[in-house]
């Protein structure tokens, strides 16, 4: 079926150091969303893109839909411990009849 | 206001046996989806429900089988349990159909299979 692929699968940094996190689908996604599950907890939205070329950011983090809609980005500056846990995206596949298909997440690590 | 709530927290079943899931929706929510989670799988989206209605379904058989009510409440039920089925439930709900919308997450049921 239609997969949103998520790379990388795990992301150990120091502490201050930058983090990304990718999504990639393979047929033009509506919107996607992302989502951030910290150990033991259950995943949080923390935003939803859906404009081509959409940039939005919150303080530290920078989210990005590509032009083609078929990519988006997350990106951390100066990685902080409360950034650890999993960043989910979910794309929404057009004309997959509203379905919300999830990445496989990345696992952030940080280290004091 | 009151989150996502998901009764019970953890469930130990055996094999062939079923369980049944319960998930209540923020107050005013009309769309509940259910998701498992397992470390190898990732976050697999098992069915949406929209004012009571099946919205979508995803690539689960059907001893995987759920349901709303009224009120916006949500079961989910799963026959014939297998090892395989171990795994973390978790219940969503957002105001209007998920697609567009932020989902709020409720603490899951954790569910062992023996």
């Amino acid at each position: 079926g239609q997969q949103v692929m998520q790379i990388p699968q795990y992301q150990h940094v120091q502490e201050g150091e930058d983090f990304t996190t990718y999504c990639n689908s393979s047929t033009t996604l509506s919107n996607i969303q992302w989502y951030k599950q910290r150990p033991g907890g259950h995943p949080v939205f923390l935003i939803q893109l859906v404009k081509s070329g959409e940039v939005k950011k919150q303080k530290r983090l920078t989210f990005q839909f590509g032009e083609a809609k078929k990519n988006s980005s997350l990106h951390i500056t100066a990685t902080q411990t409360t950034d650890v846990g999993t960043y989910f995206c979910a794309g929404l596949i057009y004309n997959q009849g509203g379905k919300l298909i999830f990445g496989q997440g990345t696992e952030l690590s940080v280290k004091p | 206001k009151a989150g996502v709530t998901q009764t019970p927290r953890y469930l130990i079943k055996t094999r062939g046996q079923q369980v049944t899931l319960s998930c209540s929706p923020i107050s005013g929510h009309r769309s509940v989806s259910w998701y498992q989670q397992t470390p190898g799988q990732g976050l697999q989206f098992l069915f949406e429900y929209f004012s009571e209605t099946q919205r979508n379904k995803g690539n689960f058989p059907g001893r995987f089988s759920g349901r709303q009510f009224s009120n916006s409440r949500s079961e989910m039920n799963v026959s014939t349990l297998e090892l395989g089925d171990s795994a973390l439930y978790l219940c969503a709900s957002s105001l209007e159909i998920t697609a567009y919308n932020e989902q709020f997450f409720g603490p899951g049921t954790r569910l062992t299979v023996l």
